[in-house]
């Protein structure tokens, strides 16, 4: 069965980095694409950009692309999502989600479990 | 604010029929799809290419969609269908993806 496993949650300073890990199971990893969805506290969900595991092509949104990375290593079915100069408005539940291998804009069928990243000085 | 838009919480009696709307104009050329949400846990793909059902997903949930509007219908709804529900589909653009707000959706 599809499992996407993430990453324990952390505890950042306002200005640090966060990086969060995906690893997948039970697909083929290279076939598909990995999107990262951000959850801040009682509010909806927000695109954060996707990495096609096929290819290694990202697409980020437009307000974070200069703040984060995504990255795969295909060796072990997992994905990374860095996140650099933290503030406060940061902190979310992240969450990652396997998708089309081909576009970013592809509707996601499996999600991780979520990471709570805390930015809190 | 978000570029689809959905009603911020919409409630049902139980057994009875509810519609979900999101709005937005890229819907008129784009798939939408939905996500169900319960408190605590990751969304789960419910609806997508407008009508499709992923494989566990309860026949009582439906997609469809006129112009600018996509709508999740829920056909005798159920206890556990109370969560929250997220349209997902493109920006006006078209180069990328975006959610609605969310509806929250009571089971009375």
């Amino acid at each position: 069965q599809v499992q996407l496993v993430q990453s324990g949650g952390e505890v950042k300073k306002p200005g640090a980095s966060v990086k969060v890990s995906c690893k997948a199971s039970g697909y083929t990893f290279t076939s598909y694409g990995i999107s990262w969805v951000r959850q801040a506290p009682g509010q909806g969900l927000e695109w954060m950009g996707w990495i096609s595991a096929k290819n290694g092509q990202t697409n980020y949104a437009h307000q974070l692309q200069d703040r984060v990375t995504m990255t795969t290593d295909t060796s072990t079915s997992t994905a990374y999502m860095e996140v650099r100069t933290l503030r406060s408005d940061d902190t979310a539940v992240y969450y990652c989600a396997r998708g089309s291998a081909a576009a970013a804009t592809s509707f996601v069928d499996y999600w991780g479990q979520g990471t709570l990243v805390t930015v809190s000085s | 604010s978000s570029e689809l838009t959905q009603d911020p919480a919409v409630s049902v009696a139980l057994g009875q029929t509810v519609r979900i709307t999101c709005q937005g104009d890229s819907l008129r050329n784009y798939y939408a799809t939905w996500y169900q949400q319960k408190p605590g846990q990751a969304p789960v793909l419910v609806i997508y290419n407008k009508n499709r059902r992923p494989s566990g997903i309860p026949d009582r949930f439906s997609g469809s969609s006129s112009g600018n509007t996509t709508s999740l219908t829920i056909t005798g709804a159920r206890a556990e269908d109370e969560a929250d529900y997220y349209c997902h589909s493109r920006d006006s653009s078209g180069n990328y993806p975006v959610f609605g707000g969310g509806t929250k959706l009571t089971v009375l």
